[in-house]
């Protein structure tokens, strides 16, 4: 199995600008999370999706952010209007039903790092 | 509510020492399941070991071992004979089926560096 991938690795924009993230989970997994994570700091909870419903946000994920899943494969993250307290390191996640032994256990990928200037 | 205490917020062992990271966790649920991940400077979280709240059987894993501790809600991470490699950020975590939630609550993480 590949793991997850995200792209871009590394993005840079200016305070106003509208950004989007990309996570490819491992293949067949049908759960799918994102996750923040500030310097020095754990990765923070945003939203999950099981299949292409997105099931739980948290209070984290502000009117500007948006995140979907459409075909239940690959999710995207969206930023509207960023901030510069947007700046961190955005972490996708995935997970799967159908293996009983390693059921709820998530798999990371190495994250976007997001730099708001 | 759910929290994870990582107290330790950096260790510095010389390489072969023993090192044990500390987790502390609260949450109110009698099924739950602690997780530790290791991140190197790479940034991608690695899986280390999932445990529910059930079983408090020790686990050893080759140079790693659990000791899990419902009495003292303590679930610490022990590294015999670190290496270099060994050198990241590791994080504690707690789920808790609770209410359909599928988060991960992170403990803030105790970075560990292994001196050659």
């Amino acid at each position: 199995d590949t793991g997850v991938s995200q792209n871009p690795r590394h993005k840079i924009t200016k305070r106003g600008q509208n950004v989007t993230f990309r996570c490819d989970p491992i293949s067949e997994h049908n759960r799918l999370y994102w996750y923040r994570q500030t310097l020095g700091q754990g990765p923070e909870f945003l939203t999950y999706f099981q299949n292409e419903a997105q099931l739980e946000k948290s209070r984290l994920l502000s009117d500007r952010f948006s995140a979907e899943r459409p075909k239940g494969s690959f999710s995207t993250l969206e930023i509207q209007r960023t901030e510069q307290g947007d700046s961190a390191m955005y972490l996708c996640a995935s997970s799967s039903l159908a293996q009983p032994t390693a059921k709820n256990i998530q798999y990371f990928g190495a994250g976007t790092r997001l730099s708001v200037l | 509510a759910q929290k994870v205490t990582q107290a330790q917020t950096e260790i510095s062992v010389v390489e072969k020492e023993d090192v044990t990271l500390d987790c502390v966790y609260e949450t109110r649920d009698t099924t739950y399941y602690l997780f530790w991940y290791k991140q190197p400077p790479s940034g991608e979280l690695v899986f280390l070991i999932r445990r529910n709240s059930f079983d408090e059987q020790n686990e050893i894993s080759g140079r790693y071992s659990w000791n899990f501790q419902k009495s003292t809600s303590s679930f610490n991470f022990t590294i015999t004979a670190s290496q270099v490699v060994d050198s990241a950020v590791y994080f504690c975590a707690l789920h808790y089926p609770g209410a359909g939630s599928y988060q991960l609550t992170f403990g803030k993480g105790t970075k560990l560096s292994v001196i050659p």
